[in-house]
């Protein structure tokens, strides 16, 4: 039972235009979400999150858009430059079950020149 | 340098074969966690711990074993490795009760022959 989606395996963007990654959840208990960010050969890092209290969240390039009623948050990167290129994990935090860090299956992201 | 080290970065071993897998940080986390990455499945969680000598399962716990007996050090065992543990894994650790923000290692790739 998959309780964080990402239902687009891959993503390619042009240089410069708006990528908008998406990401779907189930449980209305999660408290956080978040955005990790995978090169090859390296570990995901870090890359913003957002509270289940708001709607926005922007830093940088980086803006997280969260739809409580439709369940659904989205990472908007503007403008997409070639170092985006990578793998991006949605995640939630579940904090009733000892802050569990649940991830999507991941979206890979190609920014085209 | 806030990090997480693990090693061995690539392991290849027999059906088997006991192998254990170590993971250090240097940031005084009481959260540390192992991941395995899959293809099509993203980061699942094999094992957790909130504190020394506390763990608990994850996601996937079967085949694997770990102990938590100094606060930065969090090692993954496989008892009698297969095939289906070949897999990359990562090492996590955060401070427990944050947003959810995990620091990963580099990720070690396992292949069991």
């Amino acid at each position: 039972d998959q309780q964080v989606k990402q239902n687009s395996p891959s993503l390619s963007v042009q240089e410069g235009r708006i990528s908008i990654l998406n990401c779907d959840y189930t449980n209305s208990m999660f408290d956080y979400f978040l955005w990790y960010k995978k090169y090859p050969a390296e570990g995901p890092t870090f890359l913003i999150s957002i509270s289940s209290i708001k709607d926005k969240n922007e830093d940088g390039r980086f803006t997280v858009f969260l739809n409580k009623s439709a369940k659904h948050l989205s990472l908007h990167i503007v403008p997409s430059q070639p170092g985006d290129s990578a793998v991006y994990f949605c995640a939630a935090r579940w904090r009733d079950r000892d802050d569990k860090i649940i991830f999507g299956k991941g979206t890979r992201l190609h920014i085209l020149p | 340098e806030a990090q997480v080290t693990q090693n061995p970065r690539y392991l290849i071993t027999v059906t088997g074969k006991k192998l254990t897998v170590t993971c250090s940080q240097n940031m005084n986390h009481e959260y540390m966690s192992w991941y395995r990455q899959d293809p099509g499945l993203g980061l699942r969680q094999i094992y957790y711990s909130m504190n020394v000598e506390v763990t608990d399962k994850g996601d996937v716990p079967e085949g694997y074993k770990v102990s938590r007996k100094e606060k930065r050090n969090f090692p993954l065992s496989l008892e009698s490795p297969s095939p289906n543990q070949t897999s990359l894994y990562f090492c996590a650790s955060r401070r427990y009760g944050n947003t959810g923000e995990l620091f990963f290692g580099e990720g070690s790739r396992l292949t069991v022959l």
